[in-house]
């Protein structure tokens, strides 16, 4: 199983950018994915989930900015982010959930992909 | 600002044994989520330590240990190396919150 990020770069404040996990090794369909960035220097903060069903949902610092998708044609698993500051700079990672059980809640993060920078500078 | 706390950083002598702590409340650990950890070697992605509070994924090390109780929960690393020198998160579910929450992270120094 592997997890490529691109699409990560420069973009000013108010910009617009579109990050992609490219999945080698399982069908984004039948799986659960997230999004984790961090900031330079700083800890690991969830961003935004797409469960297998689906359904999305995302922290209260993104949303209505971010938005998660999938595309099962080309198995890759997206993050479409407007309205970006400052904040928003980070290293962003995809990383697909696993479980035990049915509870979505229980779920951990394995594996993860090597990230990609996003820098919003003014 | 997370709603698991982990002290900034902790040390020890090659061969000993470390802990870190991963403090939460009643929305998160205490309301009985499973707890995760992650080693983040510099540089690097975050890898699986341990999941489910107490268990190691394949290829992880005996070395390193989980547990839970009430609304905390720990990692232990024993026989310290050099090479555990890293980065190292916890990770739940928090119903307040709604959401995945991390741990403030520890760095761990071999001296």
């Amino acid at each position: 199983v592997q997890l490529v990020e691109s699409g990560g770069g420069l973009i000013h404040p108010g910009g617009s950018l579109r990050l992609s996990c490219s999945v080698a090794g399982l069908s984004v369909r039948g799986n659960s994915f997230s999004w984790v960035r961090q900031a330079p220097g700083q800890g690991l903060e969830w961003v935004s989930v797409i469960y297998t069903a689906g359904s999305t949902d995302s922290a209260d610092s993104v949303k209505g900015r971010f938005t998660i998708s999938r595309d099962t044609s080309e198995n890759t698993v997206s993050l479409q982010m407007n309205t970006l500051t400052p904040e928003d700079t980070a290293v962003y990672y995809c990383a697909r959930h696993s479980a035990n059980g049915p509870s979505q809640r229980l779920n951990w993060f394995d594996p993860w992909g090597q990230g990609t920078l996003v820098t919003v500078f003014s | 600002q997370s709603v698991l706390t982990q002290a900034p950083s902790v040390s020890g002598a090659p061969g000993l044994r470390v802990t870190i702590a991963c403090t939460g409340s009643g929305s998160n650990i205490g309301a009985g989520f499973d707890v995760h950890w992650y080693q983040q070697l510099p540089r690097t992605a975050p890898k699986l330590l341990i999941y489910g509070n107490n268990k190691r994924p394949s290829g992880v090390s005996a070395r390193f240990s989980g547990s839970k109780s009430g609304t905390s929960a720990s990692l232990a690393i024993t026989g310290l190396q050099a090479e555990d020198e890293a980065a190292y998160y916890c990770q739940s579910y928090d119903t307040s919150l709604g959401g995945y929450v991390f741990g403030t992270g520890t760095e761990v120094t071999v001296l």
